[in-house]
């Protein structure tokens, strides 16, 4: 069963408006990891943020990890068109592996 | 050169018959996964392994196995091919960290269609 669920699962903005998705768990959790997918490939790590942390900045992303909530947020700013692609999140249970959500879908409109 | 790749990228096979999906890494890693992609599902994990002689089970192992020929090589095979297991595969890698997972590290994904 997925531990993490990516909420929206599709998202459509325009080229240089920001884009928020949010991710929500259900058990405790070392750390909390997103990823993107451009299609059909790989995919890349962008950023880690551990339990014990509340926000994290890396270039153009900012996660946030709430966890009394059990939820984490990805913002992207400035958005681009390169940024299209879906964005997984993935929790770690302190069991030696990560359970990936379903994702969200971004689509930058030019 | 990439530094997790993963052999064949494009496979078309039968119903019964048997494969086997490669994986080479070149960054030292000692973790090594293989998930399954189906749309809408997000990954899902089939086989993990820590080392060549620890190999675990994931959430949907049945119909696989796995074989850890060296550090660098994890092989996935699916004995009897069925039309359900249609999917995208992935490798990934990542490195010994203590209890906590780190950052993993992906292949490029192998597309296989079980006809």
């Amino acid at each position: 069963s997925q531990q993490g669920e990516e909420d929206p699962q599709a998202l459509s903005i325009q080229e240089g408006e920001n884009a928020t998705m949010n991710c929500s768990y259900k058990t405790s959790i070392n750390n909390l990891q997103w990823y993107r997918q451009n299609s059909g490939r790989g995919l890349v790590h962008l950023i880690l943020i551990r339990s014990n942390e509340r926000e994290k900045h890396s270039g153009r992303l900012r996660v946030t990890l709430d966890t009394s909530k059990k939820s984490s947020s990805l913002l992207i700013t400035a958005s681009r068109a390169a940024d299209t692609a879906s964005y997984f999140c993935a929790t770690d249970k302190n069991d030696y592996k990560l359970s990936f959500g379903a994702g969200t879908t971004v689509t930058v409109r030019a | 050169d990439a530094d997790v790749t993963q052999t064949p990228r494009n496979r078309i096979t039968k119903t019964g018959k048997r494969i086997m999906l490669e994986c080479s890494q070149t960054k030292g890693h000692d973790r090594m996964y293989w998930y399954r992609q189906d749309p809408g599902l997000g990954l899902r994990l089939i086989y993990y392994s820590f080392d060549v002689k620890d190999i675990n089970k994931g959430e949907i192992s049945d119909g696989y196995s796995v074989s850890r020929q060296a550090q660098a090589k994890f092989s996935l095979s699916l004995e009897s091919a069925i039309p359900n297991q249609t999917a995208l595969y992935f490798c990934a890698t990542s490195d010994l960290s203590g209890y906590q997972s780190d950052t993993q590290y992906f292949g490029p994904g192998t597309r296989l269609t079980v006809l």
